[in-house]
């Protein structure tokens, strides 16, 4: 069956410019999670939503991030003046009940953002 | 707050050597513990879990046991292939989050 899945897989671009990460969980899967990757540091939490809402959003750096999942399917991380710092794997990963159920995550394969 | 330390990579061995990679964890309360696998070119993958103290929790031949005494959860295969080559995350879960460690290089050659 079809599993997380993450566009762009690559994307280069300017410091200062919007980018746009999807993420498309998978079917029935009422939790998803942003987390983002630096070269050699594990996962770093972002924002979670449960159904069409940010149930948690801590883990945002700063107001140039942003994310929406308006129907409770699909979601998109938006960022804004992007500097260099942002360059990282960007990972979503859905859920069915969230980690308060059997606590199982499933990864995209992940976003490569880099900021020249 | 919560956290994971897990011991640096890369952890490098020949096939069919004991494997131990350890991980500790800093937490109010009782998290559930988790070990995630990256294998090359794929997302992440839950590898095992356990939920509560003295659990252990084990798939394809690997274990990691829930030692509240001493905040541990270390991983351990008895005879590692060429195909566990992965990099290997720790986590706990933190009311609806998952946090991770900063991850185990893990290399095995024939």
């Amino acid at each position: 069956g079809a599993g997380v899945s993450q566009t762009p897989s690559n994307k280069v671009t300017e410091k200062g410019k919007y980018v746009e990460l999807r993420c498309d969980p998978i079917s029935g899967h009422t939790a998803l999670y942003w987390y983002r990757q630096s070269l050699g540091q594990g996962p770093e939490f972002l924002i979670y939503f449960q159904g069409t809402g940010a149930a948690d959003d801590s883990g945002l750096p700063n107001d140039r991030f942003f994310a929406v999942r308006p129907e409770g399917s699909v979601s998109t991380l938006k960022i804004q003046r992007t500097e260099r710092g942002d360059s990282a794997v960007y990972l979503c990963a859905s859920s069915l009940t969230g980690t308060r159920g059997s606590g199982e995550l499933f990864f995209g394969e992940g976003s490569r953002l880099t900021v020249l | 707050g919560n956290s994971v330390t897990q011991m640096e990579g890369p952890v490098t061995l020949s096939e069919e050597a004991f494997l131990t990679i350890n991980c500790t964890y800093t937490a109010t309360g009782y998290p559930s513990l988790f070990w995630y696998v990256q294998y090359p070119g794929e997302g992440l993958q839950l590898l095992l879990k356990a939920t509560k103290a003295d659990d252990k929790g084990s798939n394809k031949g690997f274990e990691a046991t829930y030692r509240k005494e001493t905040t541990s959860f270390h991983l351990e295969k008895g005879s590692v292939q060429v195909s566990d080559s992965a990099v290997y995350f720790c986590a706990l879960s933190d009311t609806d989050k998952l946090i991770f460690g900063t991850g185990t290089r893990l290399q095995v050659f024939p």
